[in-house]
């Protein structure tokens, strides 16, 4: 199992501002995801964030708005750059066992309201 | 077409109650099939992976069918405890959830 630490928890934010969402793991480990999960919906995958090359994004989501760092083993931060209110959402790290196809944990998620 | 496709619910059921999910998945290149719970407002944590041969824990037993790309989840004599979302996970590189179904025991 991994401990994952998110962190705000929780934000209220101005549209046009940019917030930084920083995952703590308490192991290392290869691969890292960041989720999205708006109100009333399931988990969207954001981008695979791996260390040593750049986050592979899926489609809908691009590194201009949502940039991505991986800077070791056991940390990764995400930005939701130039907010708007449809970017109001949990947004979840999460970390994979097995090899990527292995369980995922998942942080606590940070809660992101945009006025 | 989502990749992963479940019936949202809710489902609405009485306590000892058998409930039954199922879940289809698109990508037939997928390995790893997964059933997640998770609660209002919390984080979703691994219920059960899905092995080929099926498998049980305790209440719960789910079973994967490759020929026709679906996965289910059965809980029986279910208890108020059970209520919560339970979303499905398929994974060939990556984990893609369904859109999650909501359970409500009821006393």
């Amino acid at each position: 199992s991994a401990v994952i630490s998110q962190k705000p928890s929780r934000d209220i934010c101005q549209r046009g501002t940019s917030l930084t969402i920083q995952c703590q793991v308490d192991s290392q480990v290869t691969m890292m995801f960041w989720y999205r999960q708006q109100p009333g919906q399931s988990l969207t995958l954001i981008a695979t964030a791996n260390q040593g090359s750049e986050a592979t994004y899926e489609s809908g989501f691009v590194i201009d708005k949502f940039p991505i760092s991986r800077p070791n083993l056991t940390f990764s931060t995400l930005t939701v750059s130039n907010m708007s209110p449809e970017d109001s959402s949990i947004y979840l790290c999460s970390v994979a066992t097995g090899g990527g196809t292995g369980e995922l944990f998942f942080g606590e998620g940070s809660r992101l309201t945009v006025l | 077409r989502k990749e992963v496709e479940q019936d949202p619910g809710p489902f609405n059921v009485p306590e000892g109650a058998t409930v039954a999910f199922n879940c289809t998945y698109s990508n037939s290149a997928s390995q790893s099939f997964f059933w997640y719970r998770q609660d209002c407002r919390k984080e979703p944590k691994l219920l059960m992976s899905v092995y080929s041969s099926g498998n049980e824990d305790g209440r719960f037993t789910a079973q994967l069918n490759r020929a026709s790309q679906y996965i289910s989840l059965l809980i029986r004599d279910s208890k108020l405890s059970d209520s919560a979302t339970y979303l499905c996970g398929s994974s060939a590189s990556k984990i893609i959830f369904g859109s999650g179904t909501r359970l409500s025991i009821r006393p």
